[in-house]
């Protein structure tokens, strides 16, 4: 089956720092999606990425789908405390059905 | 406007006992997903609905799970004969149509002693 590989799977970062964390898969995705999830509940959409070699932001996240549709990577800029949470790479088969990576839980430190 | 809704948020069930855990999803939503998030992991997808209909159950982990919707809105998602390894958090998401963006509910955390 499909293997989604997030990278790293957990860091702490001061306030203010930028992060970087990223996703690989074993195979080709049309579509990228990253969500973040907060404790206790779902999912939220963050970015969606359609086209290979696209860089897209949203406020203080920018992402980017592979050139070769294997990965995708996320950016995100002066990180605050509200940053705290896992980010899940997803991005869907046919139909619609996502596939999680692992998640990259990420820490601040206040 | 209103998200998508689950209840209940936790339930406790005896190793044995059959659950079912409640789906509402916003309101005019064509697509509906069940994933299962185990501690520590990300979501794994159990089934999808389009309408009334089940078109994808191949994430169902046994014949005990069983996932219906029967009017094209409300889904429940029944588990029997539960066992400790059914104990995570069971997500429920809603989509307006194929391909488009999905919504999360925050879940029914399941606990079997």
């Amino acid at each position: 089956g499909q293997q989604l590989n997030q990278s790293p799977q957990s860091m702490f970062i001061q306030e203010g720092e930028d992060v970087s964390m990223n996703c690989t898969s074993s195979s080709i995705f049309n579509t990228w999606l990253w969500y973040k999830q907060d404790p206790g509940e779902g999912p939220v959409l963050l970015i969606a990425l359609y086209k290979a070699g696209e860089l897209t932001s949203n406020g203080r996240l920018t992402a980017q789908f592979g050139i070769t549709r294997k990965d995708s990577f996320l950016n995100i800029s002066a990180s605050i405390p509200s940053d705290v949470g896992i980010y899940f790479c997803a991005p869907p088969n046919a139909g619609n059905m996502l596939t999680f990576g692992g998640g990259t839980r990420l820490m601040v430190k206040p | 406007g209103a998200g998508v809704s689950q209840s209940p948020r936790y339930k406790v069930a005896k190793r044995g006992q059959d659950v079912a855990l409640r789906c509402d999803p916003i309101s005019g939503h064509v697509s509906l997903f069940w994933y299962q998030q185990a501690l520590g992991q990300g979501p794994e997808f159990l089934t999808y609905f389009q309408n009334e209909a089940q078109l994808d159950k191949s994430g169902l982990p046994s014949d005990r799970f069983f996932a219906e919707r029967p009017e094209g809105s409300v889904s429940t998602l029944k588990i029997q004969r539960t066992q400790q390894e059914d104990s995570a958090v069971y997500l429920c998401a809603s989509g307006t149509a194929y391909n488009s963006p999905l919504h999360f509910g925050n879940g029914t955390r399941l606990t079997v002693t």
